[in-house]
């Protein structure tokens, strides 16, 4: 099984500030690699596909990066609707899909 | 716009069965893959299975073999995700969501998702 992890667990961030998160893969997962927004009592929303293909209607502060193990979650200005918990997910090989744990982002 | 409206909370005594309902409106289920992801209390988001968007197989995480059955309603245009032999660590909400595929289809990303279901696992 791929293996996620994320990092930091927590950020702790001021408003406008840029917040970058990691997300790293236990072997290569190419760029088959999504992340997701979720913020408390809510589903998960979709924000980046193919490691860094904006989803639909997501705003251009976010932006992904990366290939293979290593990637990255930009939020270039973050507004107050930011603060929220957000997973990474790879989808390399069916039918095993997995979660990162997740980094919690919350206000300085 | 895909939306997707699941079905109310649970609560099922351990070695019960829960079936959760997912139903689709702004498109066609069959048009669709269906998948399920469950999220524990206070903790992270794991895959139970569905349907490859390509050749319509519905697969299952291995943890859940055996004990998950995920099924459709093309008539109404509801998702069904049925677990049997539930224990306390079943305890979680569970969510539908659709997924989707890039062009060599090695695996896929999920949106939209329902707004999510309480299964609580309690005697």
């Amino acid at each position: 099984e791929i293996v996620m992890t994320q990092s930091p667990a927590t950020l702790s961030v001021s408003p406008g500030e840029r917040a970058t998160l990691s997300c790293r893969a236990s072997q290569s997962v190419t760029s088959n690699l999504a992340w997701y927004q979720q913020k408390p009592g809510q589903a998960p929303r979709l924000l980046i596909y193919g490691a860094s293909t904006r989803a639909t209607g997501i705003p251009a502060r976010f932006s992904g990066s990366g290939s293979g193990t290593e990637f990255t979650l930009t939020i270039s200005s973050l507004q107050s609707e930011d603060f929220a918990v957000y997973y990474c997910q790879q989808y390399n090989n069916w039918p095993e899909f997995t979660f990162g744990p997740g980094t919690k982002v919350d206000i300085k | 716009q895909v939306q997707l409206v699941q079905s109310g909370a649970e609560v099922k005594k351990p070695g019960a069965s829960v079936k959760v309902s997912c139903k689709v409106s702004g498109y066609i289920l069959t048009e669709l893959a269906m998948h399920w992801v469950r999220q524990a209390p206070g903790k992270g988001l794991e895959w139970m299975g569905g349907i490859h968007p390509e050749d319509g197989e519905t697969i299952y995480a291995q943890k859940f073999q055996g004990r998950v059955s995920m099924t459709e309603d093309t008539s109404t245009d509801t998702a069904y995700m049925e677990l049997t032999s539930l224990r306390s660590e079943d305890t979680a909400v569970y969510y539908c969501a659709v997924a989707y595929c890039g062009g060599n289809c090695q695996g896929a990303w999920f949106d939209p998702w329902g707004q999510g279901t309480l299964v609580t696992v309690s005697s």
